[in-house]
């Protein structure tokens, strides 16, 4: 199985700043990367696919980007409705699989 | 609009069985993949598998192989999950996800998400 490693695993930030979320994965993925938000009790949020594509409708304030093992998630200029938990997701190889989470909280 | 309901939540022992359902609209149910993925309490995301609602072919995790039967029901429009032998690990909450359009090019995998259904497995 394909491991996701995401970095850092919880981080503390202020409404307006700039934050970046890494992923890494165990093997190459080429771009088959997605990035998902959810907040407590709710079911996630389709946010990237391809790595960097964003979905319709996502505000584009979030960006990602990477290929092959290592990608980044980026909100410039958080906003109070960001903080949540962000999830990447590879679906390169089955078994699709998610890094762990990072949470993004208030500083 | 695309909504996924999901049936409610369950308390069951350990070694039953638990099927939760999972009812999308808003889109042709036919058309798209039917995903399952878990959650257990303070986790994060595990993906169990899918089912084809068009052709009732299914996929699943190394995992849960044996375990685990997706099925649909296209007179109503519903999808299953109903996992066997269930232990204390098994407690979680389930999502069911619909999948995006996937071609060679591009690939939208868990484009929206149900609103999960909590299985709690207790003696």
């Amino acid at each position: 199985d394909i491991q996701m490693t995401q970095s850092p695993s919880t981080l503390s930030a202020s409404v307006g700043d700039r934050v970046t979320i890494t992923c890494r994965a165990s093997q190459s993925i080429s771009k088959w990367l997605a990035w998902y938000q959810q907040k407590p009790g709710r079911g996630p949020t389709f946010l990237i696919f391809d790595a960097s594509t964003l979905e319709s409708g996502v505000p584009s304030r979030f960006s990602g980007g990477g290929s092959g093992t290592e990608f980044t998630l980026t909100i410039s200029g958080l906003q109070p409705d960001d903080f949540a938990t962000y999830y990447c997701q590879q679906y390169n190889n089955y078994p699709w699989t998610f890094g762990q989470g990072t949470k993004v909280d208030i500083k | 609009q695309v909504h996924l309901v999901q049936s409610g939540a369950e308390v069951k022992k350990p070694g039953a069985s638990v099927k939760v359902s999972c009812m999308p609209s808003g889109y042709t149910f036919t058309a798209y993949f039917i995903h399952w993925v878990r959650q257990a309490p303070g986790q994060g995301l595990e993906w169990m598998g899918w089912v084809n609602p068009h052709s009732g072919d299914t996929n699943y995790a190394q995992k849960f192989q044996g375990r685990v039967t997706m099925t649909r029901d296209t007179s109503i429009n519903t999808a299953h999950m109903e996992l066997t032998r269930l232990g204390f690990g098994d407690t979680a909450v389930y999502f069911c996800a619909k999948g995006g359009s996937c071609d060679t090019t591009s690939c939208r995998p868990f484009q929206y998400w149900g609103q999960g259904t909590l299985v709690i497995v207790s003696s």
